[in-house]
């Protein structure tokens, strides 16, 4: 079973400033997908980055980009210039080759302050 | 564009009680997932559907069971209702069976047993 470790139960940036959530996973597929997921107040899930694990190329995606290891089984997510919106629970999630589960991490609360 | 769309949002029943939730996935999307979140915890993973088949099982309790029907909906059936069934019932949907694509998120089913 796969299993994502999320060893930042909280953190907190000041507006306009870079901030990186950690996420480790361990697994013995070797070809897999990787996800991070914002959850606001609101509680509903938005996907905010994915990343393929036979691309060596980091994923990017405006304002946000991960650092993604694959030996180190490491995927860490970039969030830069942050702004208050990005106040919100970050959930790291694994899929699997099959494609038929997604396994979450324990998530980052993050607070953007002014 | 058309999004996972989750019924009802919210949800009262007694110990003991029955209760059905029901997701509508993204069109055209074949792949469905049930997911938990209790307060303050990350969503746990309680059951998966392929073309109408179940696909994966996770922490799912012998009181629950779930079907994806002929046009792809879902329904999540919970009977003898306990407290600690109280949660957010997350569907999620997906194209493709292990193509790795990002599974889309409803906006939650908000279940509270009194």
């Amino acid at each position: 079973a796969q299993t994502v470790t999320q060893s930042q139960p909280e953190m907190s940036v000041q507006e306009a400033e870079t901030v990186t959530l950690s996420c480790t996973y361990d697994t013995s597929e070797n070809n897999y997908y990787l996800f991070w997921y914002k959850q606001p107040p609101s509680r509903q899930m938005i996907l905010v980055i994915r990343q393929e694990a036979y691309k060596q190329q980091n994923a990017t995606e405006n304002r946000f980009s991960v650092n993604f290891q694959k030996a180190a089984k490491s995927f860490s997510l970039k969030i830069s210039d942050s702004q208050l919106g990005d106040t919100a629970m970050y959930f790291c999630a694994f899929m699997n080759n099959a494609g038929n589960m997604l396994t979450f991490g324990g998530g980052t609360r993050l607070m953007v302050k002014p | 564009a058309a999004g996972v769309i989750q019924s009802p949002r919210h949800l009262i029943k007694e110990k003991r009680e029955t209760a059905t939730l029901k997701c509508y996935p993204i069109p055209r999307h074949d792949t469905v997932y049930w997911y938990q979140q209790g307060p303050g915890q990350d969503p746990q993973f309680l059951i998966s559907f392929y073309e109408k088949m179940q696909s994966d099982k996770g922490s799912i309790p012998d009181r629950f069971s779930a079907q994806q029907f002929s046009d792809y909906h879902s329904e999540l059936n919970m009977s003898s209702l306990e407290l600690g069934d109280s949660a957010l019932y997350f569907c999620a949907s997906s194209l493709g069976w292990g193509r790795g694509t990002e599974a889309f998120f409803g906006q939650g089913t908000r279940l509270t047993v009194v």
